[in-house]
């Protein structure tokens, strides 16, 4: 079973467009994030969410926004494409330790093109 | 910048040699994890350090970490061609979920 899955895998996309990508764990964690890859495989955290806790890397548009239908998903979606933001986007959870130390599981990516 | 980074960029080593990649963070941390990653894959856990640990091993992994320096370091015993990847750090700080800072990345080829 997959723990933490990602769709679609591949999104190829024009500038202009509103697109969004899924994701789902079955581990029962308590927080779930989305991190950005980009061409030179720097990773940055975009946003962390818990219990329907928020928080947000000041540095991410608003034309991104993550939307939490329940404790399971959270999903990515994103307003009025731009080419800058092609990169690989992952999705990935951990139990909320409030003080204890746990890895974060992630999943296989969604790489995103916007021509 | 990046909160953890890594060093070296990139690593070439043959296969049965150690492998040794370093980190260096800015803040104070919970902890400290290094991630693999696989080409076109996602990122897989591979060990973690809380902040009062200063050495810790895993089968052919062993890492160490110095918050006096603010470092760690991932040794990789007798290398296989199959660790071929690129090798993260990441920090974890006291924030709520514990949102992890990765570094840019060692990318590591094990020549067979």
């Amino acid at each position: 079973d997959t723990a933490v899955s990602q769709t679609p895998k591949y999104l190829v996309t024009q500038m202009g467009n509103d697109k969004s990508i899924k994701c789902e764990q079955n581990l029962g964690h308590d927080t779930m994030y989305w991190y950005k890859q980009d061409s030179k495989k720097f990773l940055k955290i975009m946003f962390s969410y818990n219990n329907k806790e928020l928080i947000i890397n000041e540095t991410v548009p608003n034309r991104f926004s993550p939307k939490s239908p329940d404790k399971a998903h959270l999903n990515l979606h994103i307003n009025s494409l731009e080419l800058g933001d092609s990169a690989v986007y992952f999705c990935a959870s951990s139990q909320d330790p409030q003080g204890r130390n746990t890895e974060a599981f992630f999943g296989q990516g969604t790489r995103l093109t916007v021509v | 910048s990046q909160q953890g980074e890594e060093d070296p960029q990139a690593l070439s080593i043959q296969e049965g040699e150690n492998a040794t990649m370093n980190c260096s963070y800015k803040t104070s941390i919970n902890n400290l994890q290094w991630y693999r990653q696989n080409s076109g894959r996602g990122l897989v856990h591979l060990i973690l350090i809380r902040s009062n640990e200063r050495e810790k091993h895993s089968g052919r992994l062993r890492v160490t970490l110095d918050t006096s320096k603010k470092s760690s370091s991932l040794l990789i015993t007798a290398s296989r061609a199959a660790d071929t990847a690129s090798y993260f750090c990441a920090t974890g700080v006291r924030l709520a979920g514990n949102m992890l800072t990765f570094g840019g990345g060692t990318r590591l080829m094990v020549k067979p």
